[in-house]
């Protein structure tokens, strides 16, 4: 079946350390793969989208993401976080075969000062 | 604020009740898509819209339908409605119908079945 992981629900930072937000997905042929960050009481904004390509995406906020399609991962890094990255994080994938996106379960990022 | 708006904001119904949320895309963008985001399910992609015409179904439930009009506002209807249904409704729109066009997110509605 169709899957996305996203290993760890919550995940806290000190203010200025990196982050990496893992996401790994079920095998099918490669998919469009989304990272969205969703504030307290907001909708989603979309930080990055990879489709084909450079397997290295650079998104908004500072935010980039590796394909690595031997581990069926799409991992979200930032090499220093800041205080308003405090947010949930989730990695998405749009599956061609029977047109379907599927969410991760979400990461919750706490920046500690 | 991405352009999408949402009413209501917040909705409290009881069970067995029909409602209907209503989305208006970004000016321009022809796509409408739903979601669902509650405890039990996380998000959950619920059915896309293209210029009026249904384009992809998700995980929506046979009570719920929704529809695109000519204005290209969308709404989704919710009927016959259970506790589960409590949820975060999200309209998001894009310019086009494909999946790697940035989709804009509105601000949801919150709904409440008692």
């Amino acid at each position: 079946a169709q899957s996305v992981t996203q290993p760890d629900i919550h995940i806290t930072v000190s203010e200025g350390a990196s982050l990496e937000l893992r996401c790994n997905y079920s095998y099918g042929a490669t998919p469009y793969l989304f990272w969205y960050v969703q504030s307290p009481g907001q909708g989603l904004q979309l930080l990055l989208k990879y489709f084909s390509g450079d397997t290295l995406v650079q998104g908004i906020k500072g935010f980039e993401a590796e394909f690595k399609r031997s581990q069926s991962s799409f991992n979200l890094r930032k090499p220093s976080v800041h205080w308003s990255d405090a947010a949930e994080y989730f990695c998405a994938v749009w599956y061609n075969q029977g047109g379907k996106l599927i969410f991760g379960q979400g990461t919750e990022l706490s920046v500690k000062p | 604020d991405s352009g999408v708006t949402q009413t209501p904001k917040h909705l409290i119904t009881a069970t067995g009740q029909r409602v209907t949320l209503r989305c208006s895309p970004r000016s321009g963008d022809l796509s409408v898509y739903w979601y669902q985001q509650s405890l039990d399910q996380g998000l959950q992609f619920l059915i896309q819209y293209y210029n009026g015409e249904e384009r992809a179904k998700g995980n929506i439930l046979e009570r719920f339908s929704a529809q695109q009009f000519p204005d290209l506002h969308s709404e989704l209807n919710l009927s016959s409605l259970e506790l589960g249904d409590s949820a975060l409704y999200f309209c998001a729109s894009s310019v086009e119908t494909g999946w790697s066009d940035t989709q804009y997110f509105g601000p949801g509605t919150r709904l409440t079945v008692l």
